[in-house]
């Protein structure tokens, strides 16, 4: 079975500085993908970012970007020019690529904090 | 275009009272999913349908029931409320393999049992 960590609960970043948030998981499929997704106050899930694993090239997504370190199943977000409404809950999330069930796995999440 | 809905938002049961937990989508999407909320716990897999008639369990199963008649809908039913099932609760839909993977959330239902 996949399982999925986050070893920060919380952590806080003054308005726009940089912030990276880390998660690691544990497979031993070769191929599958890793999501970060945001969840603010209102609940609403957001997908932020997404990374095949076949693909060594790092994701990116404007302020957002990953450290995709396959060997060591790692898979860290950079948050950069950290915004007041980045302050959310950042959860990292795994995915088998084969099987077709597209069941996700999810870490517990890391509240993260932007201060003015 | 609407997304995925849940309703409803919010709901208080008494222990042992049945109720069903609603979720629609109007994105033509084969794959629907059902996830619980706890408090430290990341969100966890309940059931998931890979398409109309098709359902099978998640991670926890226990104290839930799925079907899956229509693409459109996932209704999700308690069968005897507890109150270890108060959690929050999401819906989750995508295209199915071989597309972009992402899973579209709806906004949640709060469910307390007392």
């Amino acid at each position: 079975a996949q399982t999925v960590t986050q070893s920060q609960p919380e952590m806080s970043v003054q308005e726009a500085e940089t912030v990276t948030l880390s998660c690691t998981y544990d497979t031993s499929e070769n191929n599958y993908y890793l999501f970060w997704y945001k969840q603010p106050p209102s609940r609403q899930m957001i997908l932020v970012i997404r990374q095949e694993a076949y693909k060594q090239q790092n994701a990116t997504e404007n302020r957002f970007s990953v450290n995709f370190q396959k060997a060591a199943k790692s898979f860290s977000l950079k948050i950069s020019d950290s915004q007041l409404g980045d302050t959310a809950m950042y959860f990292c999330a795994f995915m088998k690529a084969q099987g077709g069930s597209e069941k996700l796995v999810f870490g517990k999440g890391t509240k993260l904090t932007v201060n003015p | 275009n609407a997304g995925v809905t849940q309703t409803p938002k919010f709901q208080v049961l008494k222990t042992g009272q049945s109720m069903t937990l609603q979720c629609a989508q109007d994105m033509n999407h084969e794959y629907m999913s059902w996830y619980r909320q706890d408090p430290g716990m990341g969100l966890r897999l309940i059931h998931y349908s890979v398409g109309a008639g098709i359902t099978d369990q998640g991670e926890v199963p226990n104290g839930y029931n799925v079907s899956r008649s229509t693409t459109e809908d996932f209704p999700l039913r308690l069968l005897s409320a507890a109150p270890s099932q108060t959690s929050v609760y999401f819906c989750a839909t995508s295209q199915g393999p071989a597309k972009t993977y992402e899973q579209y959330f709806g906004p949640g239902t709060r469910l307390t049992v007392t």
